[in-house]
């Protein structure tokens, strides 16, 4: 079964720093991979999607994601954080041609100081 | 206009009773989904549901029952409510239920359970 490691829990940045977030997936083929956002009190949102092609996925608010096949990873960055990019953030794997069902990791919580 | 919608944002209920959460999409979409997010705030599938057909259905106990009148709705009902039930409940729905479509998330519903 596949799953998802998000290593760091917490992760504090200054504003207009760059910002990495963690992801490790554990899956024996290709998986579908996805990063979400949850803003406080809201629900999830979509960031972006690696499905196949070009490992360098971009997404939406500036944010970027690679997967590396070799290091199971699929890391979340942006070169310059806004305060408004403080949120909870979700790495998710999705099994090709399974259960069409999407795994989530434990989320790592970003606080951006000014 | 809200894509999808949930009622309530908060319940908050004694030990044993009966509630329900309502969740309605606008997207014309086939598959709606259910998630639970707990106090860690991890997040895993509850059910699917494609065009009113049961079609994940995760390890929960029975005393959840979801029920989808029709594909723009679909409900949760949970019986005999534990202690171990509090914790935020996600709606969401796709296309097509494909993991290669975009899963929409509703706002939440905080559920305590005193």
């Amino acid at each position: 079964a596949q799953s998802v490691t998000q290593p760091d829990i917490h992760i504090t940045v200054s504003e207009g720093a760059s910002l990495e977030l963690r992801c490790n997936y554990s899956y024996g083929a290709t998986p579908y991979l996805f990063w979400y956002v949850q803003s406080p009190g809201q629900g999830l949102q979509l960031l972006l999607k690696y499905f196949s092609g070009d490992t360098l996925v971009q997404g939406i608010k500036g944010f970027e994601a690679e997967f590396k096949r070799s290091q199971s990873s699929f890391n979340l960055r942006k070169p310059s954080v806004h305060w408004s990019d403080a949120a909870e953030y979700f790495c998710a794997v999705g099994a090709q041609g399974g259960s069409e069902k999407l795994v989530f990791g434990k989320g790592t919580k970003l606080t951006v100081n000014p | 206009d809200t894509a999808v919608s949930q009622t309530p944002k908060y319940l908050v209920t004694q030990m044993g009773n009966d509630k329900s959460i309502k969740c309605e999409q606008n997207l014309g979409h086939d598959t709606m989904y259910w998630y639970k997010q707990d106090s860690k705030k991890f997040l895993k599938i509850m059910f699917s549901y494609n065009n009113k057909e049961l079609i994940i259905n995760e390890t929960v106990p029975n005393r959840f029952s979801p029920k989808s009148p029709d594909k723009a709705h679909l409900n949760l009902h949970i019986n005999s409510l534990e202690l171990g039930d509090s914790a935020v409940y996600f709606c969401a729905s796709s296309q097509r239920g494909s993991l290669a479509d975009t899963q929409y998330f509703g706002p939440g519903t905080r559920l305590t359970v005193l």
